[in-house]
């Protein structure tokens, strides 16, 4: 089956400092990847999404970015944290060797406090 | 755009009481409806989903059913436990574009015995 390493659970980070979130896939390979966010009492926003290496669409303009330089690996970045950069971090995976596949297998997320 | 708008949390019940967490959605199109469920300490995971209209989805004793003309998928168990105790999310996926998920801003649920 397919699981999702996400690392690490929770991270405290000082305003202006980089971040780099990584995840990485196991049980199959070509998936489509995203990063979600959520922050405090709202759902859990799209970030970015990525259909293979190299190609990363992103769905709200904001301070951070993604690079996925291998099939199974999706990072996140940012050069200078914000406040506003606070919340759950989740990354996700999809299964696309069944064309009708709408399931998302999930990481266990980041909890990213910036101070 | 498409939109998830779940009941506020925390919701707290004792054990064996029954259980409803409203959901309802706005789409563009005919979306696929989940319920993911997160236990403290562990990924999401996929409860159950619908795919068309007066589908209906359980597992674990869950149940919600794809309701079109309120734009409802409702999640319901009839007797809950202390291992119910979780985060539960609701969402939506067309079939077109990116496929990616549209969640709703969870519903923590604490069952206590």
């Amino acid at each position: 089956s397919q699981t999702i390493h996400q690392w690490p659970a929770t991270l405290v980070q000082p305003v202006g400092s980089p971040l780099s979130l990584e995840c990485t896939v196991e049980g199959t390979s070509n998936p489509n990847l995203y990063w979600y966010r959520q922050a405090a009492g709202r759902g859990l926003q799209l970030l970015f999404y990525s259909v293979g290496i190299g190609q990363i669409s992103s769905e709200v303009p904001q301070n951070l970015s993604a690079s996925r330089p291998q099939d199974r690996q999706f990072i996140l970045s940012s050069k200078k944290l914000l406040l506003s950069d606070s919340g759950f971090y989740l990354c996700a995976g999809r299964d696309t060797k069944i064309s009708t596949n709408e399931k998302l297998f999930f990481g266990s997320g980041t909890q990213l406090s910036v101070l | 755009g498409n939109s998830v708008t779940q009941m506020e949390g925390p919701v707290t019940l004792s054990e064996e009481a029954f259980l409803t967490i409203n959901c309802t959605y706005t789409a563009t199109g005919y979306p696929s409806l989940f319920w993911y469920v997160q236990y403290p300490g562990e990924g999401l995971q996929l409860l159950l989903k619908a795919t068309k209209a007066d589908d209906k989805g359980s597992n674990k004793g869950f149940e919600a059913t794809y309701r079109k003309e309120t734009t409802s998928f409702h999640l319901e168990k009839g007797s809950v436990q202390v291992s119910d105790s979780a985060v539960y999310f609701c969402a939506l996926v067309l079939d077109t574009g990116r496929r990616a998920l549209t969640f709703g801003s969870g519903t923590r649920l604490q069952v206590q015995p």
